[in-house]
């Protein structure tokens, strides 16, 4: 059975602190995801990464940097949590940007800033 | 970018009943791939069906069908004999093939199966 697993389901953070979002995937899956999700407005790309130590700017990644230095891991980093980074957050993954099958995700996690 | 849109923010259905959720994008592209996601109130999203664009077959999954009218850009999920299982969030979802295979999803329609 295929796993993406996330560190937290939930997580209260202080406004400043540093934050960090883990994600592991045990289908050595090339392709991995973090993406944020908001009421209204569903599921926006923060970043996304095809291979070890490489990273790509989704739609949103003001305020966000990611860390991929094992393939089956990938972390989503606040540098200074803001309250408007209250959110979940889902991590994904999938084959490999040659094969076209669905993405894979965690639980989520739910992030507060206060 | 690829726009997804589902008109829909809720919906509700009656046990046993057929309901359809719709769903419309925008994409100058010829191939690609669209899907159907469910996230229960658990949170896990999981895969409901998926269609290939360049298949003219409409992709069926149980009780879980698709109407895919390429022309229109229009992929709506048809759901059968709902069940109270059925009840979640349903994101429809478009990945274009060759860009690393990003998934651009939309806002999500919330289905509530009534007893």
């Amino acid at each position: 059975d295929v796993k993406v697993t996330q560190s937290s389901r939930y997580l209260v953070k202080r406004t400043g602190e540093k934050v960090f979002l883990e994600c592991v995937q045990d289908m050595d899956h090339e392709n991995m995801f973090w993406y944020r999700q908001d009421p209204g407005l569903g599921l926006r790309l923060i970043y996304f990464s095809y291979d070890v130590k490489m990273k790509e700017k989704g739609d949103i990644p003001e305020g966000y940097s990611v860390s991929r230095e094992k393939k089956e891991r990938f972390s989503l980093i606040l540098e200074s949590a803001s309250t408007n980074q209250t959110s979940m957050y889902l991590c994904a993954s999938s084959s490999n940007r040659y094969s076209y099958t669905e993405a894979f995700f965690g639980q989520g996690t739910r992030l507060t800033v206060v | 970018a690829q726009t997804v849109t589902q008109s829909q923010p809720e919906m509700s259905v009656q046990e046993a009943e057929t309901v359809t959720l719709s769903c419309t994008y925008d994409t100058s592209e010829s191939n690609y791939y669209l899907f159907w996601y469910k996230q229960p109130p658990s949170r896990q999203m999981i895969l409901v069906i998926r269609q290939e664009a360049y298949k003219q077959q409409n992709a069926t999954e149980n009780r879980f069908s698709v109407n895919f009218q390429k022309a229109a850009k229009s992929f709506s999920l048809k759901i059968s004999d709902s069940q109270l299982g059925d009840t979640a969030m349903y994101f429809c979802a478009f990945m274009k093939p060759n860009t690393g295979n990003q998934f651009y999803f939309g806002t999500g329609t919330s289905l509530t199966v009534i007893p």
